[in-house]
Order: C-alpha cells, then structure tokens, then sequence
C-alpha cells in the first residue's frame, strides 16, 4: 500500500465516548500533521510531528490528543468531544527539513460525526 | 503572517468552458504555492505547484504561474469536464529564508466548482 492511510473513514461518537483515529504513511516521510476541516471554514491545523516530536500545537483543546510513536504513525485520541467538532480530520506527511517549503501528501480523511 | 486569498465560490460552468479561480498571497519572503483539489468524499490530492517566480505549474490541462508582482497564483483550465468538479484550495508554503516555520502550509478557504453537462 502506498501513500497516506487514515482509518476508520467514518466515525459516529457521543460526547462521552473515547475514540482514536489513525493515520500511516508509506512514504518514508519523517513529518506528520493532523487538520481539521469544517464546514465554511479554512483548513486549520492542529498539530505538527517531526522526527516523532511536536514542533506545532495550535491551541487545539485538550479533549484532542496527539500521539506519534514512529514516522510512519500518526493518532488522534477523542474524548469528550462536542458536537461543534465534527468535522473532517486530514492526516498528511511531508519530508522535512526543508530550506524553502513542504509539500505535503493527504489521506482521504475521517469524516467524524459527534451525537 | 501567511494568508491566502481566493475567490468565493461557487463556480458553475457548462462542460467545456473556461475556468479561472483566483488566488492572492501575502507572505515573507519566498513562498512556493501549491493548488490542491478535493474531490467529494476524499482528502486533498496536490494538483499543481511553483517554486519561483514566473515558473507555472500544470497538470491535467490546469495551470498557475506564479506572478510575484502580482502575488498571485490564479488556476486555469481551457475546457473543464464534469470530472473536474471539486473544491480546489490555493496554498503557500515556506519562503523563511531562515528555516522557521517553512513545514507550513497555508489554505485559502476553497473554490466549489461544478460543472454541469
């Protein structure tokens, strides 16, 4: 498999669920993002991994939490979300560093819906 | 910072016609700018990009020439198909000649584009 994989593609939680969601990447990047994407609203990111440390933390609030534990391995644990978090989640990777601009490579998304 | 500007959409065009979504940065340095397309259902896929001014980028029958002067990036397409309908998003990255946040990308809010046969 190449490219960016995220799992689960959908995913319905209540508000005092805990759930996670994953991204891997076959790209033999060293960098991994999370962002979010709502409706009528720019691309927001959220969080940066590179070489499996954070480098970015936008202040997304705490009921979100990162976790990478390889360059290929990139989570987002849910707990006690809202309903205005639904949205669709972008896993990407990139290869850093980089002198002058990344270009990153996206999965397909979790389209999460919080009841 | 960074920001991206681009046009509001929707856009609707008729199979066939021209297509122009403009972008405009505002940026430090040197950006590279990217258009990146998103079809129903999926993630972001790059579509097209530039590294320096005056380079254009194509891909698919689109295209975008990077105009420093005029610090935009506007996305082309002589004949659009009903394949093409997506939201495209302009963005830039880098351009901190001193390393910094160049691991970056900023979007633009996106372009619906629908196109009718």
């Amino acid at each position: 498999e190449t490219g960016v994989t995220q799992t689960p593609r959908h995913l319905v939680m209540g508000m005092t669920n805990k759930k996670s969601l994953k991204c891997e990447q076959h790209l033999g990047h060293n960098a991994m993002y999370w962002y979010k994407q709502s409706a009528k609203k720019p691309l927001e990111l959220m969080f940066v991994y590179s070489l499996e440390e954070r480098v970015e933390n936008n202040s997304v609030p705490s009921r979100f939490s990162p976790e990478c534990p390889n360059s290929s391995h990139l989570f987002l644990h849910l707990h006690t979300l809202q309903p205005e978090d639904s949205a669709l989640y972008l896993c990407a990777s990139s290869q850093l560093p980089t002198d002058y601009y990344t270009e990153a490579f996206f999965g397909q998304g979790t389209r999460l819906t919080v009841v | 910072g960074n920001s991206v500007t681009q046009m509001e959409g929707p856009v609707t065009l008729s199979e066939e016609a021209f297509l122009t979504i403009n972008c405009t940065y505002t940026a430090t340095g040197y950006p590279s700018l990217f258009w990146y397309v998103q079809y129903p259902g999926e993630g972001l896929q790059l579509l097209l990009k530039a590294t320096k001014a005056d380079d254009k980028g194509s891909n698919k029958g689109f295209e975008a020439t990077y105009r420093k002067e005029t610090t935009s990036f506007h996305l082309e397409k002589g004949s659009v198909q009903v394949s093409d309908s997506a939201v495209y998003f302009c963005a830039l990255s880098g351009g901190n000649l001193s390393g910094g946040s160049n691991y970056k990308l900023t979007f633009g809010k996106g372009t619906l584009l629908t196109v009718n046969p």
